[in-house]
């Protein structure tokens, strides 16, 4: 069965300090990766995503991760953080290709601090 | 393009009664699914609808069932409500072509019951 787990609930970060979300994931076959922010009250939008092709993704917002098969990670980073990024990500794992069904991680709520 | 929509946004109900939620998708998205958001067990997947056709399931209850509309537009429903279906319930659409796509997520609706 597929799983994603996120390490750490909660992670707190200084404005222009380095943001680091870890995201592990189980799957027999290749997986999809997704990693979703969500502010308060809101749905959730897309940050990047991994389908196929070059293992370093960027995204939105200067988000960028890298796949790593040996790892079975795909965590999350970005070089410097801004009181905007304060929400809860979730990573998530996709494995066929014929059915929307995503699994998602626990969450980690991200604190920046001025 | 208009975003994924989700009516009500808001709703209480009682022990025992039953909900419809709608979900209406952005324009030529054949492809909705939706999610079950709670404190205690994160973003669960409920099930996904393709053209009309149910293309995947979660594992809920036979309370929670849905369907899809010729125009893509979905509901869900939940009959004989219990205090723990009190969630955020966010519907996702997507184009539902072979390559995995973005899911774009509504805003929810959220659901207390009483």
């Amino acid at each position: 069965a597929q799983s994603v787990t996120q390490l750490g609930s909660h992670v707190s970060v200084s404005e222009g300090a380095l943001v680091l979300l870890r995201c592990n994931y189980s799957s027999s076959v290749p997986p999809y990766l997704f990693w979703y922010v969500q502010y308060p009250n809101q749905g959730l939008q897309l940050l990047l995503k991994y389908t196929t092709g070059a293992t370093l993704v960027k995204g939105i917002n200067g988000f960028e991760a890298e796949f790593k098969k040996s790892e079975t990670s795909f965590h999350l980073t970005k070089p410097s953080a801004h009181m905007s990024d304060a929400a809860e990500y979730f990573c998530a794992v996709r494995v066929w290709s014929n059915t929307g069904k995503l699994i998602f991680g626990q969450g980690t709520t991200l604190q920046v601090k001025p | 393009k208009a975003g994924v929509t989700q009516t009500p946004r808001y709703l209480i109900k009682t022990r025992g009664q039953q909900v419809t939620l709608s979900c209406s998708p952005i324009s030529g998205h054949r492809s909705v699914s939706w999610y079950q958001q709670t404190p205690g067990q994160g973003l669960q997947f409920l099930f996904e609808y393709f053209s009309e056709t149910q293309r995947n399931k979660g594992n809920f209850p036979g309370r929670f069932s849905g369907r899809q509309f010729s125009n893509s537009r979905s509901e869900m429903n939940v009959s004989t409500l219990e205090l723990g279906d009190s969630a955020l319930y966010l519907c996702a659409s997507e184009k539902g072509q072979a390559i995995p796509d973005e899911q774009f997520f509504g805003p929810g609706t959220r659901l207390t019951v009483l």
